[in-house]
């Protein structure tokens, strides 16, 4: 089966400051997709990229899929204390299946 | 894009009893996924719910403690039975609500004491 690394595990970071998540899968992605929590509750959506190469921005988040590395990463760019939560990135499960499978997460702090 | 109301948005549970959680959408979907969210961890799937058949369980997850139904199009509801505090966790309920599109319902975070 098809599984998600995400790294860091957690980071913490000042306010205004840039920074990426990464995102590797074990099998070449076909496409991918970015979520964010916020603590204890549902996922919001972010962007989901479908083709290597491809890079998708809204708002200050920035993504990219390099499937030649099997990689996806997630860059924020000025950083708010608003960006804080878990950032989970997500593939279809193999075999056609229609299930997303989840990486561990990735939980930002942004510190005033 | 889709709209999922997920009820309760919490509770708390003796051991031994069973609590079912409910998530309407706003729209007809065909497939529902219902995950679970252990503390500190990442959505581990539970089953997948579509309307008119029996929900699929992925390994580990069997229907006499997460008995699902799906009577129509627009709303599925997960039984946790028989808890325990290892039960303790978020549940979360989510929707295909197009072939590249996922829709997750707010959550229910459970304790079980």
């Amino acid at each position: 089966s098809q599984e998600l690394e995400q790294s860091p595990q957690s980071l913490i970071v000042q306010e205004g400051k840039n920074l990426t998540i990464n995102c590797t899968s074990s099998k070449t992605l076909y496409g991918l997709y970015w979520y964010k929590q916020k603590y204890g509750e549902g996922l919001i959506f972010l962007m989901m990229l479908q083709k290597g190469g491809e890079e998708k921005s809204h708002e200050k988040i920035t993504a990219k899929l390099d499937e030649k590395k099997q990689q996806s990463s997630l860059h924020i760019t000025a950083s708010q204390p608003s960006h804080a939560g878990i950032y989970l990135c997500g593939v279809k499960g193999q075999g056609g299946s229609e299930k997303l499978v989840f990486g561990k997460g990735t939980k930002l702090t942004v510190n005033p | 894009s889709a709209v999922i109301s997920q009820k309760p948005s919490r509770d708390i549970c003796q051991r031994g009893t069973s609590l079912t959680i409910q998530c309407q959408v706003d729209s007809q979907v065909t497939m529902m996924f219902w995950y679970r969210q252990q503390p500190g961890q990442s959505l581990t799937l539970i089953a997948t719910a579509n309307q008119g058949s029996e929900a699929t369980y992925e390994s580990g997850f069997v229907i006499d403690k997460f008995p699902i139904s799906r009577p129509n199009l627009t709303f599925s509801t997960l039984t946790v039975s028989n808890m325990s505090p290892e039960d303790s966790s978020i549940y979360l309920c989510s929707a295909q609500t197009n072939p590249y599109g996922y829709t997750f319902g707010s959550g229910t975070r459970l304790t079980v004491v």
